[in-house]
């Protein structure tokens, strides 16, 4: 298996433009999570959904911030306007809930830098 | 409210020393502790998952241990090697909490040759 797939890796753009973070899970895991890492903040929870539906919105920092997971292979997380305050790396995790090894599995991350 | 904590936020020891790593976690309803490293500009690896029934967990040089009356998981890395430099946390899920994971924010550890 490839692991949870993201990208872009790395994505620079200016305050005010939209950015479209993607995030292919494990095939077969039933929950997807959305992470932001900064170093200030360290590594804090914004959505979480299960079996494609959101669960728990409540990291969500504002509603400049949305994300859909229109089907169990593929979830995005929009940022509309972005601002210089959301740079950090964003990760995307999913796990098989209910197993009795419940895990989170990471992806590789996104680098985002607004100027 | 639901709080991990991990001492010390950073740790430097010379090479085959032993790693001692602490997790500090407020919820008593614990379903699993699990520990994850990070390495500089990459994801998390899950290391080890002790489940709220067990005491222990083993990998290899990694063993993690589980004391819910206190509230505190211990991480051991024996005979360090320079390899083991990261960034290690833990990571507390509670059985209500719907798969969310509560993570401390670190132990960065640095092994010197």
């Amino acid at each position: 298996d490839a692991g949870v797939i993201q990208s872009p890796r790395h994505e620079v753009t200016e305050m005010g433009q939209e950015v479209t973070l993607r995030c292919k899970p494990i095939s077969g895991h039933n929950s997807l999570f959305w992470y932001r890492q900064t170093m200030m903040r360290g590594l804090e929870l914004l959505i979480y959904f299960n079996n494609n539906v959101p669960i728990d919105d409540s990291g969500m920092p504002e509603d400049r911030f949305s994300a859909k997971m229109p089907n169990a292979s593929f979830s995005t997380l929009k940022i509309q306007p972005s601002e210089p305050r959301d740079s950090a790396v964003y990760f995307c995790a999913s796990s098989l809930q209910g197993a009795s090894q419940e895990t989170q599995y990471f992806g590789p991350g996104t680098r985002l830098l607004v100027l | 409210k639901q709080e991990v904590t991990q001492i010390p936020a950073a740790l430097s020891v010379p090479e085959g020393e032993n790693l001692v790593l602490n997790c500090s976690f407020t919820d008593s309803a614990i379903y699993n502790l699990q520990w994850f490293r990070q390495d500089p500009g990459k994801g998390l690896t899950s290391l080890l998952l002790i489940q709220s029934s067990q005491r222990e967990q083993t990998s290899g040089r990694l063993n993690a241990s589980l004391d819910k009356s206190s509230g505190r998981s211990t991480l051991y890395i024996a005979a360090s090697q320079p390899g083991d430099s990261a960034t290690y946390l833990c990571a507390e899920l509670t059985t209500d909490s719907w798969g969310k994971l509560q993570f401390g924010a670190g132990t960065q550890v640095v092994v010197t040759p």
